[in-house]
């Protein structure tokens, strides 16, 4: 069936690097494809989103770039903080039918942030 | 601001027990959806309701049964508990047509 998964499953940055985690998704039907942010013992925590008519979409120090052509998403974060420390899980839904708002996640990165 | 609340959030059961998780979704929220995340493991999605009807069902158990009260709040029953059935179990709420869910604390469910 379709599935999301991450290409990394650990990432570790210094206080004040950029950090990117990427996404592999392979249901070309994709409407919304979500980054979420789980700090232990949390539930996820929405970051943000981008439909699948944008290529790129900016938040306050994230941003997230989507290639349709290969099915790749990434999550961009800039000047990372040891608050940013936490697994990150992209995730995709698709409008329509009755599969709407129901969420697929990938496999999870883990961020680890030195300062 | 309020948000989702799920109840208890921590719970032992034997096996082949009876568990009952519940959730209160955000206010004038109408669809709510049940995630399970095994240990490492990504959240898989389980059931969702919008106002008070099943709208879309995935890895969900025949044991594993769920709905929406008047009220919105929504209840996950969960029968002849398995010690594979031990997870964290997040419920999320949303209104409809929007695709951001805000996800409760979790209940996590531990069968001994």
């Amino acid at each position: 069936g379709e599935s999301v998964g991450l290409h990394l499953p650990t990432l570790s940055v210094q206080e004040g690097d950029n950090s990117i985690i990427n996404c592999a998704y392979s249901n070309s039907a994709s409407d919304y494809f979500i980054w979420y942010k789980q700090e232990s013992g949390k539930g996820p925590q929405f970051i943000i989103d981008i439909r699948s008519n944008m290529d790129k979409r900016q938040g306050q120090r994230v941003t997230v770039l989507l290639n349709k052509t290969v099915k790749h998403l990434s999550l961009q974060i800039a000047a990372t903080q040891p608050g940013d420390s936490a697994v990150y899980f992209c995730a995709e839904t698709h409008a329509g039918g009755t599969s709407y708002g129901k969420l697929t996640f990938g496999q999870g990165t883990i961020l680890t942030v030195h300062p | 601001a309020a948000g989702v609340i799920q109840s208890p959030r921590h719970l032992i059961k034997e096996k082949r027990e009876t568990a009952t998780l519940k959730c209160y979704p955000i206010p004038r929220h109408d669809t709510v959806y049940w995630y399970q995340q095994g240990p490492g493991q990504d959240p898989q999605f389980l059931i969702s309701f919008y106002e008070k009807m099943q709208s879309d069902k995935g890895s969900i158990p025949d044991r594993f049964s769920a709905q929406q009260f008047s009220d919105y709040h929504s209840e996950l029953n969960m029968s002849s508990l398995e010690l594979g059935d031990s997870a964290l179990y997040f419920c999320a709420s949303s209104l409809v047509g929007l695709n951001e869910q805000y996800f409760g604390p979790g209940t996590r469910l531990t069968v001994t």
